[in-house]
């Protein structure tokens, strides 16, 4: 399954399958951009993040891709499993910041 | 190494009371920061803290809110006379340097504040 942008905010992809959630940032300036996702009444968890000078970055089980050019980032999951079930977010900053600026999320649901 | 720590979970204050959140980060960690989470929201920045120190309040509101991080002890979130629009989930996150700069932030479960 596959979600365009922030305004669909939910993605229901059957297990096993792919899943792949995209974030349109707003700053080209950003220097590295983070994946964090968030279960129901928890704090967001750190899931992967790459830097500005970097096109792909792969971890265990997802991938990120990040397209300076049109200012979009996607975090690709294989096999998505019942646990992937959460919300999604992109977040961006600056190395002269401290802060992280969120995206609205996508809640993704995987079904048996 | 525990994580981040928050407390109260839950937090029930009527419209003109003041509410106080705690935050213990990880241990070795001298940056905290604040968010604040409306319902189906992502998280918005409110301040940056180091021991002592605020660097960055740009996303807390001038009014009623402030935030310390003493030498001892936890990070304090205060908010004077609550009004229902403070309503949220405010969740902490702590690093060991600033983030971008081999600084993961890491995140607390929050604390859910209702204002009644």
């Amino acid at each position: 399954g596959e979600s365009v942008g922030l305004h669909l905010p939910t993605l229901s992809v059957q297990e096993g399958d792919n899943s792949i959630i995209n974030c349109a940032y707003s700053n080209s300036a950003s220097d590295y951009f983070i994946w964090y996702k968030q279960e129901s009444g928890k704090g967001p968890q750190f899931i992967i993040d790459i830097r500005s000078n970097m096109d792909k970055r792969q971890g265990q089980r997802v991938t990120v891709l990040l397209n300076k050019t049109v200012k979009h980032l996607s975090l690709q999951i294989a096999a998505t499993q019942p646990g992937d079930s959460a919300v999604y977010f992109c977040a961006e900053g600056l190395d002269s910041w401290g802060k992280l600026q969120f995206g609205a999320g996508t809640q993704v649901v995987v079904t048996p | 190494n525990a994580g981040v720590m928050q407390n109260p979970r839950h937090l029930v204050r009527r419209r003109g009371q003041e509410a106080r959140l705690r935050c213990s980060p990880m241990k070795g960690h001298s940056h905290v920061y604040w968010y604040r989470q409306l319902p189906e929201e992502g998280l918005k920045f409110m301040v940056y803290l180091q021991k002592e120190n605020i660097i960055d309040e740009s996303g807390m509101p001038k009014e009623r809110f402030s935030a310390e991080f003493p030498k001892e002890g936890p990070s304090i979130l205060r908010i004077q006379q609550v009004v229902r629009g403070d309503s949220a989930a405010y969740f902490c996150a702590s690093s060991p340097l600033p983030t971008g700069r081999g600084g993961e932030q890491y995140f607390g479960p929050g604390t859910r504040l209702t204002v009644t």
